[in-house]
């Protein structure tokens, strides 16, 4: 079983629909998660982090976190095709070290958003 | 301008050959991670370092080496050990909290 998994997708969804992408996580101890953006070609950047249960809005997207069934999503209202991109989940399976964190990524979702 | 550099935006490698790939944060973060991303792959752990003159393994260390001189860089040489080394390498800093910052990275390729 992988640690940190995604629907690898596409997923597909009309410009001002909402979309809602998931990421499941093994280690019950993970104490922080994160969504990140890559764009093709790109550098992942950050969107947001989460480290409670409920929900997390920020603009357009908010972040949910579901540590007693291991989930985290992200979902991103009224999307534009400038949210077509690839949505990487990383969680910190607990694994801090000093100032240095261990984070482990999921392979990302693919969206496509469609005039 | 803060942020984070790497250098150079495409690096190509001969057969047998070391190569380095440049890091340089502005941020004043103590802790620096190296990643390589591979098509279709998660982002993978090379190194990380939470402090000058210190740093861990990740997960797939073998053929790669980095050391960490000054705070603001973390440069990571690709060794004629790494017999897979066609990736896109991936730099990020953070800075004491759990928050990951990542360059525009560097995508290698073998000639």
């Amino acid at each position: 079983q992988k640690e940190v998994e995604q629907n690898s997708g596409p997923l597909s969804v009309p410009e001002g629909a909402i979309a809602s992408l998931n990421c499941t996580y093994s280690d019950r101890g993970s104490q922080s998660f994160f969504w990140y953006r890559q764009y093709s070609g790109k550098s992942p950047e950050l969107i947001m982090f989460i480290y409670s249960n409920g929900d997390k809005e920020d603009g357009r997207f908010t972040a949910q976190l579901n540590k007693a069934s291991q989930y985290v999503s992200l979902l991103i209202r009224d999307s534009q095709p400038s949210d077509s991109a690839t949505y990487l989940c990383a969680v910190n399976l607990g694994m801090t070290t000093g100032t240095a964190s261990k984070l482990t990524f999921g392979t990302g979702t693919r969206l496509q958003v469609t005039l | 301008d803060g942020g984070i550099t790497q250098s150079p935006k495409y690096l190509f490698r001969k057969e047998g050959q070391n190569v380095t790939l440049s890091c340089e944060q502005n941020l004043n973060h103590d802790a620096m991670y190296w990643y390589r991303q591979d098509p279709g792959q998660g982002l993978r752990l090379i190194y990380y370092s939470q402090i000058v003159n210190d740093f861990q393994k990740g997960d797939i260390a073998e053929g790669y080496s980095v050391s960490r001189e000054k705070k603001e860089s973390f440069p990571l040489t690709v060794t004629s050990a790494q017999k897979n080394p066609t990736a896109f390498y991936l730099c990020a800093s953070g800075g004491g909290g759990e928050t990951q910052y990542f360059g525009p990275g560097t995508r290698l390729l073998v000639l």
